[in-house]
């Protein structure tokens, strides 16, 4: 069966201070990959999409980045990271096509201070 | 244009009543898929039921149901018999056969079971 790992659950980072989290698939090959943030209460931003490896979409210009190093394995990073980074971060996988739900990882909740 | 519409931020029930989550959706494709997920305060995502747009019946999972009306383009969320457990957010979302298919989700209704 396919499972999905995100790591870590919790992080607190200074302002400025460079950020990587990472997902990753087991059970699948060739999975396409997202990473959304969420601020308190609120729904859902697509940050970045991937389709297969090096394929990175951004959806939104901001002070992240993200790459797909291997099939399963999405990471968002940052350089230097703003207040506004807080929030709630989910990666999710899911097959192609309009008939897969996407699954989602634990989420990493980030407090930048 | 917004593709996805939950119009209520916050809905309240009393235990082991039904409750009817409300979703609006914008799509001039054909072929779509609708999809619910629960949020409880963990912040883990769960995947509740799943309605295609070509599917004659509507779908049901367990107390969970869909009712979609293809004519009006919503796909609302009926829960039976309300549990406690079951106070969480609650997305509604919509993938298109497009190429780039990425799910589009709407901006959430919190439910509150009462006891």
């Amino acid at each position: 069966s396919q499972t999905i790992h995100q790591w870590p659950a919790t992080l607190v980072q200074p302002v400025g201070s460079p950020l990587s989290l990472e997902c990753t698939v087991e059970g699948t090959s060739n999975p396409n990959l997202y990473w959304y943030r969420q601020a308190a209460g609120r729904g859902l931003q697509l940050l970045f999409y991937s389709v297969g490896i090096g394929q990175i979409s951004s959806e939104v210009p901001q002070n992240l980045s993200a790459s797909r190093p291997q099939d399963r394995q999405f990471i968002l990073s940052s350089k230097k990271l703003l207040l506004s980074d807080s929030g709630f971060y989910l990666c999710a996988w899911s097959g192609t096509g309009e008939t897969f739900g996407y699954t989602f990882g634990s989420g990493t909740r980030l407090t930048v201070v | 244009a917004q593709k996805i519409t939950q119009t209520q931020p916050g809905m309240f029930v009393q235990e082991k009543e039904a409750v009817t989550l409300d979703c609006t959706y914008d799509t001039s494709d054909p072929s779509y898929g609708l999809f619910w997920y629960k949020q409880p305060s963990s912040g883990e995502m769960i995947f509740l039921i799943y309605q295609g747009s070509y599917d004659q019946q509507n779908a049901t999972e367990g107390r969970y149901s869909l009712n979609f009306q293809k004519a009006r383009k919503s796909a609302n969320l009926v829960i039976s018999a309300s549990q406690l457990g079951d106070s969480a957010m609650y997305f509604c979302a919509m993938r298109e056969s497009t190429i780039n298919n990425d799910m589009r989700f709407g901006a959430g209704t919190r439910l509150t079971v009462k006891p």
